[in-house]
C-alpha cells in the first residue's frame, strides 16, 4: 500500500474557473478528511466521511464547495467560481474508524493557486 | 478557531540540544496527537496520547498531557538537523463535545542548526 494518494499535486486555475481534486485513501481506511492549509498555519477541517457518508462539514466550506466520496473510497473535493481566497493547499487524510482513535494518514496535497 | 495552540511559534536549536514544544487545548479531548510537516509536504502522524494517559514514548519523543490545565508537550531529544519542521498538535474532541475530526493547532517551526 503506498499510502493516500492526491492528485494533482499542483493546480493554476483562473478565477471563476471550477476545479477538482482527488483523493484515494489507504483501502483499508473507512475514514476520510478533508482540510485546507494556507501559509503558517495549521490544516482547517473542511468535511468528513467514515464510508460514503459525509457525516461533517465545516462553515468553511460554503455551497461553492462540495465533495463526495461514492461507494466509500476514493473522494473528490469541487470548488466552482473559483477565488482568489481559495488559493491554499487541500489536504486529504484517511483512518481507521472506531473510538480508540488512530492517527491520520495525510496525503502531500494539492496545492492551489487561482489567479 | 483553532483548538489547538502551540507555543513557541518559531524554535532555533543547534544539533544535539532538546526541543520542547507546547500545545494548549479549549475542550474535553479524546486524545491529543502530535504530527510533523516538512516544507510543502503532507504531514506525519508522530504519537498519539490519549485522555486517560500522563506520558508516553517514542523513540527520541517524549509526549506529557495534563488535562487538567489542557496542555501537553512534546520533547525532542538529541535533535538533528533532519529534526527541522513544523509541530502541529491536533486534538480530538470527546464524543459528546461533538466533531470528530482533529483540530489541529498553528504550530511550532523547528529549525535544527547544524
Amino acid at each position: 500500500d503506498t499510502g493516500v494518494s492526491q492528485n494533482p499535486r499542483h493546480k493554476i486555475t483562473k478565477r471563476g474557473q471550477n476545479v477538482t481534486f482527488r483523493c484515494d485513501p489507504i483501502s483499508e481506511h473507512n475514514r476520510l478528511y478533508w482540510y485546507r492549509q494556507t501559509l503558517g498555519q495549521g490544516p482547517e477541517f473542511l468535511t468528513y466521511f467514515q464510508n460514503e457518508a459525509q457525516l461533517e462539514k465545516s462553515r468553511l466550506l460554503s455551497d461553492r464547495f462540495s465533495a463526495e466520496r461514492p461507494k466509500g473510497s476514493f473522494s473528490t473535493l469541487e470548488i466552482q467560481r473559483t477565488e482568489q481566497g481559495d488559493s491554499a493547499m487541500y489536504l486529504c487524510a484517511s483512518t481507521k474508524g472506531g473510538t480508540v482513535g488512530y492517527g491520520y494518514t495525510f496525503g502531500s496535497g494539492t496545492r492551489l493557486t487561482v489567479v | 478557531s483553532q483548538q489547538g495552540e502551540e507555543d513557541p511559534q518559531a524554535l532555533s536549536i543547534q544539533e544535539g540540544e532538546n526541543a520542547t514544544m507546547n500545545c494548549s487545548y479549549k475542550t474535553s479531548i479524546n486524545n491529543l496527537q502530535w504530527y510533523r510537516q516538512n516544507s510543502g509536504r503532507g504531514l506525519v502522524h508522530l504519537i498519539l496520547i490519549r485522555s486517560n494517559e500522563r506520558e508516553k514514548h517514542s523513540g527520541r519523543l517524549r509526549v506529557t498531557l495534563d488535562t487538567s490545565k489542557k496542555s501537553s508537550s512534546l520533547l525532542i531529544t538529541a535533535s538533528r538537523a533532519a529534526d527541522t519542521a513544523s509541530y502541529f498538535c491536533a486534538s480530538s474532541l470527546s464524543m459528546d463535545t461533538g466533531r470528530r475530526a482533529l483540530t489541529f493547532g498553528s504550530g511550532t517551526r523547528l529549525q535544527v542548526q547544524p
